[in-house]
């Protein structure tokens, strides 16, 4: 019972490094997407992908890029990191996006010094 | 544009205390209503989803209904175990996006 695992759980980054947030999901779900969630704020979209080979863009998608090869897997890059990017990122999935409950993973905590 | 508001921001409940959470919304028309639990270090875990005015859903000592302004989590006798964030969420109009709300802070004392 996997579900959504994401990798790695912890990081470091030195300001303008890039990186890659991995996230799969063994639910064979169409819709998957990353949040970000900052102490005070609600949980913010950042990308989302509605099928292997489509993706938008959320409401926070400044500095951050994705793709979706795969059904199973959607990785977040970070092209060049900023401290305003230290933020817990969560992935999550649904079987089509819509009225449908996301299933997230346990996070990634991402600290930009 | 979509808003969630969440009340009270943190509760601290006695065992047994029964209570209720609020999550008020402003949408354009709603496609669904989600609760999430989320324990510390951990992601947000799917509850409920209700989808309209009227609707209510139970899960043990969980209790979700759903106004065309809001929706109420009523925790009846609660354990420690039950202390966590519950999170709210809507997904309206065209969209994809879940907007959530920021959470309200349970804790259950023994």
């Amino acid at each position: 019972n996997a579900g959504v695992t994401q990798t790695p759980k912890f990081q470091v980054l030195k300001t303008g490094q890039s990186m890659t947030l991995q996230c799969a999901q063994d639910m064979n779900h169409e819709y998957m997407s990353w949040y970000r969630q900052d102490p005070g704020m609600g949980l913010r979209l950042i990308h989302y992908s509605v099928g292997a080979g489509i993706t938008d863009q959320g409401e926070v998608p400044n500095g951050y890029n994705v793709s979706r090869s795969t059904t199973e897997d959607f990785p977040l890059r970070l092209l060049s990191a900023a401290p305003s990017q230290t933020s817990v990122y969560f992935c999550a999935s649904s079987l089509s996006g819509v009225r449908q409950p996301q299933h997230f993973g346990d996070g990634t905590r991402l600290s930009i010094l | 544009e979509d808003q969630v508001t969440q009340s009270p921001e943190a509760l601290r409940l006695q065992e047994g205390e029964s209570s209720s959470l609020n999550c008020s919304y402003t949408v354009s028309g709603l496609r669904g209503l989600f609760w999430y639990r989320q324990d510390p270090g951990k992601g947000p875990e799917f509850l409920f989803t209700l989808y309209s005015a009227g609707e209510e859903k139970e899960k043990e000592r969980l209790k979700a209904t759903l106004t065309k302004k809001e929706s109420f989590l009523h925790i009846t006798a609660p354990k420690p175990e039950d202390s966590a964030t519950y999170l709210c969420a809507v997904q309206a109009g065209s969209n994809y996006k879940l907007t959530f709300g920021k959470g309200t802070l349970l804790t259950v004392n023994p």
